[in-house]
């Protein structure tokens, strides 16, 4: 079965910590992704990787910076956390191609910044 | 820019009856349309795509229907159910370098009992 893991459900921090976010992928997807969810926003991308060591901004980068070293392995982090990033935030991953279409996710981490 | 529109963010449906939820797009250059379903504190579940060349896609009570020349799409419920209860995402798959996926922003189904 496949699986995405991220290292944390809930996290609390307090403003100006460092933030590390972690994503484990099992299935060999050439695509990982990080998104946000906010309420009556959607799913907003933050920054995506399509092989290791490669990164692309997404929608809203701004405060975030990601690191892909290893094919599974994608981790998001908040340099200085602030309140606005206060979210649900929620790893995914694809395959390259039409084969198999779908993004996989990960069950979320619930990040409160205080 | 929002590429992904869903209007409707509630709709509240009788069991068994049919639940219908919308989506608009603007990119054409989408080759596949997915419907995404949310519980809260999960991640999104994969629930059914279709192709940007096919026209209806069904998958046990489950259909999606896309209207090309008008940039919509629609997932039919049908015998909708209380366990159906979530937030629905419509998403359009673009293949660029690296498949990128864009979301609307959710509509919450409530189906009642």
């Amino acid at each position: 079965d496949v699986k995405v893991t991220q290292s944390s459900r809930y996290l609390v921090k307090r403003t100006g910590e460092k933030v590390f976010l972690e994503c484990v992928q099992d299935m060999d997807h050439e695509n990982m992704f990080w998104y946000r969810q906010d309420p009556g926003l959607g799913l907003r991308l933050i920054y995506f990787s399509y092989d290791v060591k490669m990164k692309e901004k997404g929608d809203i980068p701004e405060g975030y910076s990601v690191s892909r070293e290893k094919k599974e392995r994608f981790s998001l982090i908040l340099e200085s956390a602030s309140t606005n990033q206060t979210s649900m935030y929620l790893c995914a991953s694809s395959l390259e191609g039409a084969v198999q279409v779908e993004l996989f996710f990960g069950e979320g981490s619930r990040l409160t910044v205080l | 820019d929002q590429q992904v529109k869903q209007n409707s963010p509630s709709l509240s449906v009788q069991e068994g009856r049919i639940s219908i939820l919308n989506c608009d797009y603007t990119n054409s250059m989408f080759d596949y349309f997915l419907w995404y379903k949310k519980y809260p504190a999960e991640g999104p579940t994969f629930l059914i795509s279709i192709s940007s060349i096919k026209d209806k896609n069904e998958d046990g009570r489950f259909t999606v229907f896309l209207n090309k020349s008008a940039k919509h799409l629609s997932l039919h419920i049908v015998p909708s159910q209380p366990g159906d209860s979530a937030v629905y995402f419509c998403a359009g798959r673009t293949s660029n370098t690296g498949n990128q996926f864009y979301f609307g922003t959710g509509t919450s189904l409530t189906v009642i009992p």
